[in-house]
């Protein structure tokens, strides 16, 4: 059975830092890793998509990379701002049979204080 | 265009009452999934649709727990009997076909008193 863990579990910082999320599973034979925001109380906002073939996607301050045979993933966030604070959830799919089922880590609760 | 949309937003209700949850998939997505939030967890897979049928319902945690396409287009997620566990956001994605992007609407909190 996958297993999504993200590393650390919140994380504050203040305003204008670089700084990394980390997002580890246990089956390294995954279709694509997707990266999602969410805000307190609100649904998820897609941020990057990882196809299982590519190494790392790029969005503004955002980059994603995807180590699959070592089963991690990395969020990058350049010159953090206030409006970055949210929930950061690391969601892979599967390779296999029933690869639209998504597992989601715990998510990682960013503050970043102006 | 229009997002995935679900109503109501939250919802209260007693112990041992019914509750429907619905679910309005974007335009045109054959594909659509109910996963459940807990408080400090990742969203879980509870069942998956493609078109009116239930290709995949082993997430649903047991037969209090039942959810309906019939056009293939709204879904309604259905609560029996509900409890204090049911507690949760309910979270409803769609995508073109199974093998596409998910994309999720913004969820419905239930509270279960």
């Amino acid at each position: 059975k996958q297993e999504v863990t993200q590393i650390p579990a919140a994380l504050s910082v203040p305003e204008g830092e670089n700084l990394v999320l980390n997002c580890s599973f246990t089956d390294s034979a995954i279709y694509n890793l997707q990266w999602f925001r969410q805000d307190p109380g609100k649904g998820l906002t897609s941020l990057l998509l990882i196809q299982s073939s590519q190494r790392e996607q790029t969005s503004g301050r955002l980059n994603a990379s995807l180590d699959k045979s070592s089963g991690r993933s990395t969020l990058y966030i350049a010159a953090s701002q206030p409006g970055d604070s949210a929930t950061y959830l690391c969601a892979v799919r599967p390779g296999g049979g029933s690869n639209y089922k998504l597992t989601f880590g715990k998510g990682t609760l960013l503050t970043v204080n102006p | 265009g229009a997002g995935v949309s679900q109503t109501p937003s939250n919802k209260v209700t007693e112990k041992g009452k019914y509750v429907e949850l619905r679910c309005d998939p974007i335009s045109g997505h054959t594909a659509l999934y109910w996963y459940r939030q807990s408080l400090g967890q990742g969203p879980e897979f509870l069942i998956y649709f493609q078109g009116t049928g239930a290709a995949d319902d082993s997430g649903l945690p047991n037969d209090r727990f039942f959810a309906v396409r019939p056009e293939g287009s709204v879904s309604t997620l259905k609560i029996q009997r509900t409890e204090r566990g049911d507690s949760a956001v309910y979270l409803c994605a769609s995508g073109l076909n199974s093998y596409n992007e998910q994309f999720f609407g913004p969820g419905t909190r239930l509270t279960v008193l």
